[in-house]
């Protein structure tokens, strides 16, 4: 079984700050875990993902996340917020089982990120 | 052209009535997905197919059922429309034994009244 919590539903931060949005996981086996953005009026892009290489994984848009196993976290930053950072962002994890994957990711509850001018 | 693309992209029905939902792919996926995003409940897995001749329940088929007509094609059907399924309806697909990555389309707004 597998899980995500992603801590606040509404993150309000102002251009040319740090962006730090929380996600924990529970997962039995070793996880590989991911993080969506979703613009208004689209689908979920990949910004990263883990999958058991580095602990720091690095995205597009100048975001990254850290994988801390003691902490079951893998939270994202940026550091320094711009405007058109204004989005919906979904952590995921799916299960890592003999190295193969479903899919089947569950996602966390989405974190709404507003960018102050 | 998007690589996984829905149809249709907004409707609005009524209770009682069936309604379908396509997806089509130009990816070569062999796995297909449909979701269902509500607001502060993320997205939720509906049922997924790994090929044409395997369909699978996700944690919430209840209401649903689905048809992989072609190894491009997934089709989430309602066959009796509820309110509560009123929602937003992502299709995803994925290349067989890659780490987990998903492609979305755009989504479908689905309605019931």
């Amino acid at each position: 079984a597998q899980s995500v919590t992603q801590l606040g539903s509404h993150v309000s931060v102002s251009e040319g700050a740090l962006v730090l949005l929380r996600c924990n996981y529970s997962s039995s086996v070793p996880p590989y875990l991911f993080w969506y953005v979703q613009y208004p009026n689209q689908g979920l892009q990949l910004l990263l993902k883990y999958t058991s290489a580095a602990t720091l994984v690095k995205g597009i848009n100048g975001f990254e996340a850290e994988f801390k196993k003691s902490e079951t976290s893998f939270h994202l930053t940026k550091p320094s917020a711009h405007m058109s950072d204004a989005a919906e962002y979904f952590c995921a994890v799916s299960a890592n089982a003999g190295g193969t994957s479903y899919g089947k990711l569950t996602f966390g509850q989405g974190t709404i990120l507003t960018v102050h001018p | 052209d998007a690589d996984v693309t829905q149809t249709p992209r907004n409707r609005i029905t009524k209770t009682g009535k069936r309604i379908m939902l396509e997806c089509s792919q130009t990816k070569g996926h062999d796995r297909m997905y449909w979701y269902r995003q509500d607001p502060g409940l993320g997205l939720r897995l509906i049922y997924y197919s790994f090929d044409v001749k395997d369909i699978n329940k996700g944690e919430i088929s209840d209401g649903y059922s689905v048809s992989r007509q072609a190894q491009a094609k997934f089709s989430l059907s309602l066959e009796s429309a509820i309110p509560n399924q009123t929602a937003l309806y992502f299709c995803a697909t994925k290349r067989g034994g890659s780490t987990g990555e998903l492609f979305f389309g755009e989504g479908s707004r689905l309605t019931v009244l």
